[in-house]
């Protein structure tokens, strides 16, 4: 079946550093690749996507690009500040048509200290 | 702006109890769905609806069962709550060909005595 492997947490960054969260999947077909985010005390929230191989999703400072030869979608950010502390999901789905489940990895606990 | 909203941010019931988790959507998407979030496992899926009336088992359904009587609103329900059922409960929300993207409630931390 799908699954999501993601670098397991908890990562512990200062301001302003550069940071990498990995995320590997395995699926059949060409799934939709998807980055969510939980704040503290909320529900998830998209942060980003790409629908196909070489797509790059981008909001916040954020980047992944959609990886179809190494069956990767990797988390990036240049710069992190303190309100990037959350927990990062990575998540693929969409793969077979009608079937809108996801399946996300176990997350990742991000914290930035000042 | 798609809003997904659950009944109750926290709830506290005892071992044996019937529990109902109420989830309403208004942005008319058709298929709907319910996760436990637990720490170190990330989020399972437990009941998953594509229509009205329709609903599918997820990766752990044992132990609840869920309800989808109008497009809107999806419930879970947990028939004799116990101890190991103490979890965040999220609910989410997708359109048809929306290629996956879901929207999610901002959960429910049900803990049970």
């Amino acid at each position: 079946g799908d699954s999501v492997t993601q670098m397991e947490g908890p990562v512990t960054l200062s301001e302003e550093a550069f940071l990498t969260i990995n995320c590997t999947y395995t699926a059949t077909g060409y799934p939709s690749l998807f980055w969510y985010v939980q704040y503290p005390g909320e529900g998830l929230q998209l942060l980003l996507k790409a629908t196909k191989a070489d797509d790059k999703g981008s909001n916040k400072g954020f980047e992944a690009t959609y990886r179809k030869e190494t069956t990767s979608f990797h988390l990036e950010k240049g710069s992190v500040q303190v309100s990037d502390s959350a927990v990062y999901f990575c998540a693929e789905g969409g793969s077979n048509f009608g079937n809108e489940k996801l399946t996300f990895g176990t997350g990742t606990r991000l914290t930035i200290i000042p | 702006d798609v809003k997904v909203t659950q009944s109750s941010r926290y709830l506290v019931k005892r071992t044996g109890e019937k529990v109902f988790l109420e989830c309403v959507q208004d942005m008319d998407h058709e298929n709907m769905f319910w996760y436990r979030q637990d720490p170190g496992l990330g989020l399972r899926l437990i009941y998953f609806s594509y229509d009205v009336k329709m609903k599918e088992k997820g990766d752990i359904p044992e132990g609840y069962s869920v309800s989808r009587e109008k497009k809107e609103r999806f419930s879970l329900i947990l028939e004799s709550a116990s101890t190991n059922q103490t979890s965040m409960y999220l609910c989410a929300s997708s359109l048809d060909g929306g290629l996956g993207e879901q929207y999610f409630g901002p959960g429910t931390r049900l803990t049970v005595t």
